[in-house]
């Protein structure tokens, strides 16, 4: 099957701790994006990447951190440093700029 | 930043009759594109509609897009249970950005 998966489903976080989120994709898409939605609210971009090795900061980028080192893969770390990270966190790819995006089931983080 | 805001925030509706919720933005576009979410889903792509193009049809789906009135509306003819969701506009702009830009949504309920 091809398709975008995100896991764990849920994470619970303690106050100072660094967690990082899966993002893994066989579509064999150049472009992946993590975005953060909050209740009732749309998404907003924190990270995008257009290729491996290169990623760049969207609109809410502080207190989080990406890596890239694989076509498939564009994890996503939530650092201490972000005061407010209880969220729904979703992962996207797609093929280039602009194309569809691909959607995977989502993170729900909790900070306890 | 909000490129895209909806209209209405929310709408509800008996199954069998049609709905439309509106898009507008600020900039000029390559494309927008309409997505649906289920509660605590990731989100589907359901149309994608070129700065050249004026209306776009797929299955019950009608997108229609003004760009002299930077608008885009989406009518889904014939609605049943499942189509309640809530629904997003998202706009690739001409310049500057290698993303796409979500609005905040409309959270689309049919009464059975």
């Amino acid at each position: 099957d091809g398709g975008i998966t995100q896991s764990p489903k849920y994470l619970f976080r303690k106050e100072g701790q660094n967690v990082t989120l899966s993002c893994e994709q066989n579509l064999n898409h150049d472009a992946m994006y993590w975005y953060r939605q909050d209740p009732g609210q749309g998404l907003r971009l924190i990270y995008y990447s257009q290729i491996v090795n290169d990623f760049q900061k969207g609109d809410i980028a502080e207190g989080y951190s990406v890596s890239r080192e694989k076509k498939e893969s564009f994890p996503l770390t939530v650092t201490s440093a972000q005061k407010n990270p209880t969220a729904f966190y979703l992962c996207a790819s797609s093929m280039t700029r602009g194309d569809e995006q691909f959607f995977g089931p989502g993170t729900r983080l909790t900070v306890l | 930043s909000q490129q895209g805001e909806e209209d209405p925030q929310a709408l509800s509706i008996q199954e069998g009759e049609n709905a439309t919720m509106n898009c507008s933005y600020k900039t000029s576009i390559n494309n927008l594109q309409w997505y649906r979410q289920n509660s605590g889903r990731g989100l589907v792509h359901l149309i994608l509609i070129r700065s050249n193009e004026r209306e776009k049809h797929s299955g019950r789906l009608r997108v229609t897009l003004d760009t002299s009135k930077k608008s885009s509306s989406l009518l889904i003819t014939a609605s049943r249970a499942a189509d309640t969701a809530s629904y997003f506009c998202a706009t690739d702009e001409w310049v500057g950005n290698e993303k796409l830009t979500f609005g905040t949504g409309t959270r689309l309920t049919i009464i059975p």
